[in-house]
């Protein structure tokens, strides 16, 4: 079974310093990776996606994430955080050697990014 | 626009009664999904379908039931089985169902029962 574990429920950083959301997976094969934000009441935009290659993967409004197959884990940065990247966060897994094609999704981080 | 349309964006549902969850995709995808949100668990995978008239239960199909009669549309029923149904619920599709395809999700329905 595929699963993934966000550690921290919420994660607060000053505007302007670097962010770190937390991921850490579970497959029993080769993992695909992706990470998406929700604002509230709405519903999820793709940020971005890990499938094979570069470990480090760069996404949509200056997000990107590293992919560390030892440690099991794909956690998200910004070099510079905005109060606009304020929002809820998830890391979502599918196990490329499984029929299950659907997105296993981590339970959310929240990220507060203060003024 | 291309995209997810799910209505209606609020739905209240009295004890006992079967509510249907609308969903439409205009982007030619195959694959579409539900999902159901609750506070600190993340998304929980109800049903998926790779094609049309086809379609495979998730980890919480109880309670709720599907049909993939249009490639466009993937429509949800709640029904009076799902004992504990307020929740919010997303749809998404995606191109197919490879593994390294991302889903594109709709707006979402807040569903509360009365």
């Amino acid at each position: 079974a595929q699963s993934v574990a966000q550690p921290e429920d919420q994660v607060n950083v000053a505007e302007g310093n670097p962010l770190t959301v937390k991921c850490t997976y579970s497959v029993s094969g080769n993992p695909y990776l992706f990470w998406y934000v929700q604002y509230p009441n709405r519903g999820l935009q793709f940020l971005l996606k890990y499938i094979t290659g570069d470990n480090l993967v760069k996404g949509s409004y200056g997000f990107e994430a590293e992919f560390n197959k030892s440690q099991t884990s794909f956690h998200l940065k910004k070099p510079s955080a905005l109060v606009s990247d304020s929002a809820l966060y998830f890391c979502a897994v599918r196990d490329m050697d499984t029929g299950r094609r659907a997105l296993t999704f981590g339970s959310g981080t929240r990220l507060q990014v203060q003024p | 626009d291309g995209g997810i349309t799910q209505s209606p964006k609020y739905l209240f549902r009295k004890e006992g009664q079967n509510v249907t969850l609308s969903c439409e995709q205009n982007l030619n995808h195959d694959a579409m999904y539900w999902y159901r949100q609750d506070p600190g668990q993340g998304l929980r995978l109800i049903y998926y379908s790779q094609i049309v008239n086809d379609f495979q239960k998730g980890d919480i199909a109880e309670g709720y039931s599907v049909s993939r009669e249009k490639k466009e549309s993937f429509p949800l029923t709640v029904t009076s089985a799902q004992k504990n149904p307020t929740a919010f619920y997303l749809c998404a599709s995606s191109i197919s169902g490879g593994a390294n395809t991302e889903a594109f999700f709709g707006q979402g329905t807040r569903l509360t029962v009365v």
